[in-house]
């Protein structure tokens, strides 16, 4: 069975650091590009980053250039988020999100998500 | 960065009726080397991760219902559903991959009226 798990979310203080992570399984992890993408609560979905399956094209939402950066090991079936300088804005639940195209160097839709891990920012 | 925007917010349809929900992007989304656009539509209800229904404007992902469709081109785009269906209460998503940011419509949120 295909599925992503997340992990790492907490509560938070405003300016500290949070590392989430996402674990694959079920497919060939390192052939699909990945994508995270969160929700405010009672809000719509954000686009926040996504990683080429090779790890050489990343792209962020300006909301969070410069202070997240995304990452993947492939050995591990692993994703994961690395976000610093956390603003109270950026209190959601974060998924994980796999394309449906294998090797794709173009955008695709977004086949498979975790249930996501939340992370909240308040002092 | 390229804006969608959904129509209408919110929306009730009646049991077996038809239901629409229009996407419009701020510039064309059509990718040229294939010829398709660059548009999925997701559907998520309450406590759940999003689910892919269509993608390239107006391809069913495999197991969706066949009364969910797509269509449009270029800026302009429509998910139908031909027959409403208790389950398929949830808030609706267009979002273009065409450009990065991927950027997702503000959703509409589809009740029984």
């Amino acid at each position: 069975e295909v599925q992503l798990v997340e992990s790492g979310g907490a509560l938070v203080q405003p300016g500290r650091s949070l590392r989430l992570s996402c674990a694959a399984s079920g497919f060939t992890f390192d052939d699909y590009a990945m994508h995270w993408v969160r929700q405010a609560p009672g809000k719509g979905l954000e686009w926040v980053s996504g990683i080429s399956w090779s790890s050489g094209s990343i792209g962020y939402a300006d909301s969070v250039k410069g202070r997240f950066t995304i990452s993947r090991d492939n050995a591990k079936n692993s994703l994961y988020l690395q976000m610093n300088s956390l603003r109270a804005e950026d209190t959601a639940l974060y998924y994980c999100a796999k394309v449906r195209l294998r090797l794709l160097s173009i955008g695709d839709a977004f086949d498979i998500w975790g249930q996501g891990t939340m992370v909240t920012v308040s002092s | 960065d390229i804006v969608m925007t959904q129509s209408p917010d919110s929306l009730a349809v009646s049991l077996g009726e038809r239901a629409t929900i229009n996407c419009k992007s701020s510039q064309s989304v059509l990718y040229s080397s294939n010829s398709k656009n660059s548009l999925a539509w997701y559907q998520q209800k309450p406590g759940q991760p999003p689910k892919l229904l269509i993608y390239w404007a107006s391809t069913r992902e495999s197991g969706v219902p066949d009364r969910f469709s797509g269509s449009g081109s270029g800026t302009d785009f429509t998910l139908t559903i031909s027959s409403l269906q208790a389950e398929d209460v949830a808030v609706y998503y267009c979002q273009q991959y065409y450009s990065t940011p991927y950027t997702f419509g503000q959703g509409t949120k589809l009740a029984i009226k």
